[in-house]
């Protein structure tokens, strides 16, 4: 049964900063690795889909990694901003329908 | 961007009673889902549908739970006789198609309160 690990549980970095967050998998048989951020009591909202075949994605200051063999990916924020506080989710997806999440990064960005 | 939509955004029922939560998937998309998250807890997967059939469900979705799309556009989660530990927040989501690289994109979800 697929199991993610998102460490660190909880971030706080002053504005400014660079920061990785990790997502880690225990079996490398996916298909795609998705990571949603989610505001208090909101839905979730989808930044970057990384296909099995690929090892990065990029969107603006968000950089997203894979390495599938090892199971693990990274969400790197460039230059945080006290708007990019939120929890990070990620999510892979297998040979079954559903998405399996992690727990989640719960990051806050002081201005 | 496109986005799913999800009636009502709460709802508060009495244990014992019927819940219908409502979904408008994106336009185009063939593949629809529900997900739940309990309260400080990861979000989970209940069910996949597509061609108008259940795909996948999890051990999650039991006997009290149903999905449908009645028509072209809804697809509804029936929750038969709502328990205590039936309160979450429930997440409909939409695809294009499975797998290559396709997105799946969530709705706000509907906080279902059991009291």
């Amino acid at each position: 049964k697929q199991e993610v690990t998102q460490i660190p549980a909880a971030l706080s970095v002053p504005e400014g900063e660079n920061l990785v967050l990790n997502c880690s998998f225990t079996d490398s048989a996916i298909y795609n690795l998705q990571w949603f951020r989610q505001d208090p009591g909101k839905g979730l909202t989808s930044l970057l889909l990384i296909q099995s075949s690929q090892r990065e994605q990029t969107s603006g200051r968000l950089n997203a990694s894979l390495d599938k063999s090892s199971g693990r990916s990274t969400l790197y924020i460039a230059a945080s901003q006290p708007g990019d506080s939120a929890t990070y989710l990620c999510a892979v997806i297998g040979g079954a329908d559903g998405l399996t999440f992690g727990k989640g990064t719960h990051l806050i960005i002081q201005p | 961007e496109p986005e799913v939509t999800q009636t009502p955004s709460h709802q508060v029922t009495q244990m014992g009673q019927e819940v219908i939560l409502r979904c408008v998937p994106i336009s185009n998309h063939l593949y629809f889902y529900w997900y739940r998250q309990i309260l400080g807890q990861k979000v989970e997967f209940l069910v996949s549908f597509y061609n108008n059939e259940i795909s996948e469900k999890s051990e999650i979705f039991d006997d009290q739970f149903s999905v449908e799309r009645p028509d072209g556009s809804n697809f509804t989660l029936k929750i038969r006789s709502t328990k205590l530990e039936d309160s979450a927040m429930y997440f409909c989501a939409s695809q294009g198609r499975r797998f290559s690289g396709n997105t799946i994109y969530f709705g706000e979800g509907s906080w279902l309160t059991v009291v």
